[in-house]
């Protein structure tokens, strides 16, 4: 089935150190969207990727979308407090409109 | 603009109870869908509506029925609640033709006993 993995579920970084999450899919994708929900919120559209290497950076996030359009990457850089949250990718594949989602990578921060 | 509205925010169902959650957009969006999310499971998708008058199982359909009312709205019925249906859920909507962002509805967090 089209099924979109993401790792890793936790990670725990020092306060100005890196962070990345990543995601598979079997199947090529159409597109690949990135969602934060903050703790006890709501998921929020970050980003939204559709050409095969594709690279987009918004301020200290890095999205990437790889050549076979089946892996997805965001990495964060020197990370902050406000960077809190769970991260979600969201793969949508081609010949329909669901939005199959991963099963997210919680981010914690020590200050 | 309220976007995306859901109702109730939170729930408690005894076991065998029934309930329906709404879900209304005031976005003008095509497709609408509703989504639970359990302790790293993920966002699973219950049901799905690309556009007034139609509906499509997700990956998680049993035990729930929906309904497009019309563009606007999107209900989830629950006919005889399980524990297991104990979960958050969550509506969202996206306009079709664009492809673009899904807006997500605040949640709604149901515990059955």
């Amino acid at each position: 089935g089209q099924q979109v993995m993401q790792i890793p579920q936790y990670q725990h970084v020092q306060e100005g150190e890196d962070f990345t999450t990543y995601c598979n899919s079997s199947t090529t994708l159409s597109n690949i969207q990135w969602y934060k929900q903050r703790p006890g919120g709501h998921p929020v559209f970050l980003i939204q990727l559709v050409k095969s290497g594709e690279v987009k950076k918004q301020k200290r996030l890095t999205f990437q979308f790889g050549e076979a359009k089946k892996n997805s990457s965001l990495h964060i850089t020197a990370t902050q407090t406000t960077d809190v949250g769970t991260y979600f990718c969201a793969g949508r594949y081609f010949g329909n409109e669901k939005l199959t989602f991963g099963t997210g990578t919680r981010l914690t921060i020590i200050p | 603009n309220a976007g995306v509205t859901q109702t109730p925010k939170f729930q408690v169902l005894k076991t065998g109870q029934s309930m329906t959650l709404q879900c209304a957009q005031d976005m003008n969006h095509n497709s609408m869908y509703w989504y639970r999310q359990d302790p790293g499971m993920g966002l699973r998708l219950i049901y799905y509506s690309a556009s007034e008058g139609t509906t499509d199982k997700g990956e998680v359909p049993n035990g729930y029925n929906v309904s497009r009312l019309n563009k606007r709205e999107f209900s989830l019925r629950l006919e005889s609640a399980a524990p297991s249906q104990t979960s958050v859920y969550f509506c969202a909507s996206r306009r079709l033709d664009r492809g673009t962002e899904a807006f997500f509805g605040q949640g709604t967090r149901l515990t059955v006993v």
